[in-house]
């Protein structure tokens, strides 16, 4: 299976700043990286696919980058909505994993 | 609009069964796979398996080979999750997840299903 590391696993940052989680493959996956972003009690939500794509709807405050074994996603000008769990996952190959997570929290 | 309701929370005693629902609506029900992935409380998201909703074909976690079953029932467009021998490490929040695109069995999940909560206490 293919591992997914996330870092950092929690993050504290202040409203208007921009963060950057990095997601890291365990062998190359392409560009076949997903992000989620998931708010408690809630079902995970999808905001990037294939590495850069932004997904209907999502603002494009989000951003995603990276090829092979080493992923970002960006998010600029933080609001209070913004503060929740991100997931990346690959969709390279079965079974489909997912990091551990990066809480982002307010400062 | 396309969206996936999940049956209710499901409380059990371990070694017993659960079988969770998850209708489609929306869309083209047998046009795009379907998986099923868990959460445990405050942990992160775990894949089970996957279903093709048209063929019925099925393919699971390793982890869950032999416990867990996936069908589908194209007439009413729900699929199913069945997790049998339950232990209390099964406690979990369980989503089903459409694909993102029609073509693809391993793809992003755009649509999830609200979550059902199984816990399994004695």
């Amino acid at each position: 299976d293919i591992q997914m590391t996330q870092s950092p696993s929690s993050l504290s940052a202040s409203v208007g700043d921009r963060v950057t989680i990095t997601c890291r493959a365990s062998q190359s996956i392409s560009k076949y990286l997903n992000w989620y972003q998931q708010k408690p009690g809630k079902a995970p939500k999808l905001l990037i696919y294939a590495a850069s794509s932004l997904q209907s709807g999502v603002p494009s405050k989000f951003s995603g980058s990276g090829s092979g074994t080493d992923f970002t996603l960006t998010i600029s000008s933080l609001q209070p909505e913004d503060f929740a769990t991100y997931y990346c996952q690959q969709s390279y190959s079965t079974p489909p994993t997912f990091g551990q997570g990066t809480k982002l929290e307010i400062k | 609009q396309v969206q996936l309701v999940q049956s209710g929370a499901e409380v059990k005693k371990p070694g017993a069964s659960v079988k969770v629902s998850c209708k489609a609506s929306g869309y083209t029900f047998t046009s795009y796979y379907m998986h099923w992935v868990r959460q445990a409380p405050g942990q992160g998201l775990e894949w089970m398996g996957i279903i093709n909703p048209s063929s019925g074909t099925t393919s699971y976690a390793q982890k869950f080979q032999g416990r867990v079953t996936m069908t589908r029932d194209t007439s009413t467009s729900t699929v199913y999750m069945e997790l049998s021998s339950l232990r209390s490490e099964d406690t979990a929040v369980y989503y089903c997840a459409r694909v993102r695109d029609t073509i693809m069995a391993n793809d992003a999940f755009d649509i999830w299903g609200q979550g059902t909560m199984v816990t399994v206490s004695s």
